[in-house]
């Protein structure tokens, strides 16, 4: 097993342009996690999955983001008419089904919005 | 809501020497973990430790170990024997025991310097 993948790793894109990452996690965890770090901050939750459904998305997810887990496996993160502000770390984390309350974090996608 | 609060921006230590970062929290709940993440300079975030709140029993993970103090909602991690390989950013984080996500509240993080 690989871990959590996150691809790309770094995105230059321009104020309004849309730009979308995706994540894969460890193969059978059936959660999965979304969070946003900025320089010099821990990361903050921004949605969850379990399986294929978005159980909580956080108020920090505006309506220009959305989240998508088809078939419960890999999952996409839409950034819609980009802004400053959403210059940041994007972070993926997985867990296993059952009790363990570890997550796995992805290396992450960094988006920087010129 | 949960809080999780990391008062030392950056600490240093001496390698093979002991260091202890400081990590408060607030939550009403009763039943949480806590956690100690390492996330190394452009590397990805690493489980240090974990604490279910139910134990009275610190954690302990080889030269890793904890201090928490549940009545005053504190949970230090003690570095024993630092090593170059322990420089990092640390992130003290929470989650709710039982709830529907067991999403992770994190701290702003302590920068940790290993001086050879």
């Amino acid at each position: 097993d690989t871990g959590v993948s996150q691809d790309p790793r770094h995105k230059i894109t321009k104020r309004g342009q849309n730009v979308t990452f995706r994540c894969d996690p460890i193969s059978e965890h059936n959660r999965l996690y979304w969070y946003r770090q900025t320089l010099g901050q821990g990361p903050e939750f921004l949605t969850y999955f379990q399986n294929e459904a978005q159980l909580e998305k956080s108020r920090l997810l505006s309506d220009r983001f959305s989240a998508e887990r088809p078939k419960g496996s890999f999952s996409t993160l839409e950034i819609q008419r980009t802004e400053q502000g959403d210059s940041a770390m994007y972070l993926c984390a997985s867990s296993p089904p059952g009790g363990s309350y570890e997550q796995y974090f992805g290396p992450g996608t960094r988006l920087t919005v010129t | 809501a949960q809080t999780v609060t990391q008062s030392q921006p950056e600490m240093s230590v001496q390698e093979a020497e002991t260091v202890t970062l400081s990590c408060t929290y607030d939550t009403s709940e009763s039943d949480y973990y806590l956690f100690w993440y390492k996330q190394p300079p452009s590397r990805q975030m690493i489980l240090v430790i974990r604490q279910e709140a139910y134990k009275q029993q610190n954690a302990t993970e080889n030269r890793f170990s904890v201090n928490f103090q549940k009545a005053a909602k504190s949970f230090s991690l003690k570095i024993s024997d630092s090593q170059l390989g322990d420089a990092a950013m640390y992130f003290c984080a929470y989650s709710r025991r039982g709830g529907a996500t067991n999403k992770l509240i994190f701290g702003t993080g302590t920068l940790l310097a290993v001086q050879p």
